[in-house]
């Protein structure tokens, strides 16, 4: 079964780290880029930035820089999205999305991780 | 960065009636050496992750129901859906993925 799993609902404080998971199953990992997706509580959906699969080169949308980061672990087809020195303004969902083969729209969506920071 | 405009914000339709949704780019999304629109269109019910309805501006995705149809070329396209079903609530996003960062409409709520 073609699919996307994301690790679970995090709550963290203010200033600590957090790391999702996103596991893929049911295609080859490295033919896909891997595309983060952050969506606000009752906001609307914004690009995060995405990873080649196949170089584990990842791009970050304008302020998505510094504090997040994207990495793979293709051992076991799984991509990441660390936040370092969680904000307030981090309280989101967290989408992996993937994109289809050369381009930026995305046909296999992950269900998504609520982070919270709250002290 | 491409500012892509919904409207409506908000749409209530009658059942087995037409909605249909208006997407507007800040600078064309036609890329004319292959004449193809880089605009999708996205379903995202509560407590779900979007799902991809349309792609090249009106290439359906493989299992969406044909009532789901998209239009439009250049800065102006829509999104219709005919004979509207109780499942079809949600919102309904554009994207553009002409250029980086892809951008998103600011979404339209569809009720019945």
């Amino acid at each position: 079964q073609v699919q996307l799993v994301q690790s679970g609902s995090e709550l963290n404080q203010p200033g600590a780290s957090v790391k999702v998971s996103c596991k893929a199953s049911g295609y080859t990992f490295s033919t896909y880029d891997m595309n983060w997706v952050r969506q606000a509580p009752g906001q609307g959906l914004e690009w995060m930035g995405w990873i080649n699969t196949n170089t584990g080169n990842p791009t970050y949308a304008q302020g998505f820089t510094g504090r997040f980061v994207f990495f793979l672990d293709t051992s076991v087809s799984t991509a990441y999205l660390q936040i370092n020195s969680l904000e307030a303004e981090d309280n989101a969902v967290y989408f992996c999305a993937r994109g289809r083969q050369g381009y930026v729209y995305f046909d296999l969506w992950g269900r998504g991780t609520l982070v919270t920071v709250s002290s | 960065d491409i500012v892509m405009t919904q409207s409506p914000d908000s749409l209530a339709v009658s059942l087995g009636e037409r909605a249909t949704i208006n997407c507007k780019s800040s600078q064309s999304v036609l890329y004319s050496s292959n004449n193809k629109n880089y605009l999708a269109w996205y379903q995202q019910k509560p407590g779900q992750p979007p799902k991809l309805l349309i792609y090249w501006a009106s290439t359906r995705d493989s299992g969406v129901p044909d009532r789901f149809s998209g239009s439009g070329s250049g800065t102006d396209f829509t999104l219709t859906i005919t004979s509207l079903q109780a499942e079809d609530v949600a919102v309904y996003y554009c994207q553009q993925y002409y250029s980086t960062p892809v951008t998103f409409g600011q979404g339209t709520k569809l009720e019945i």
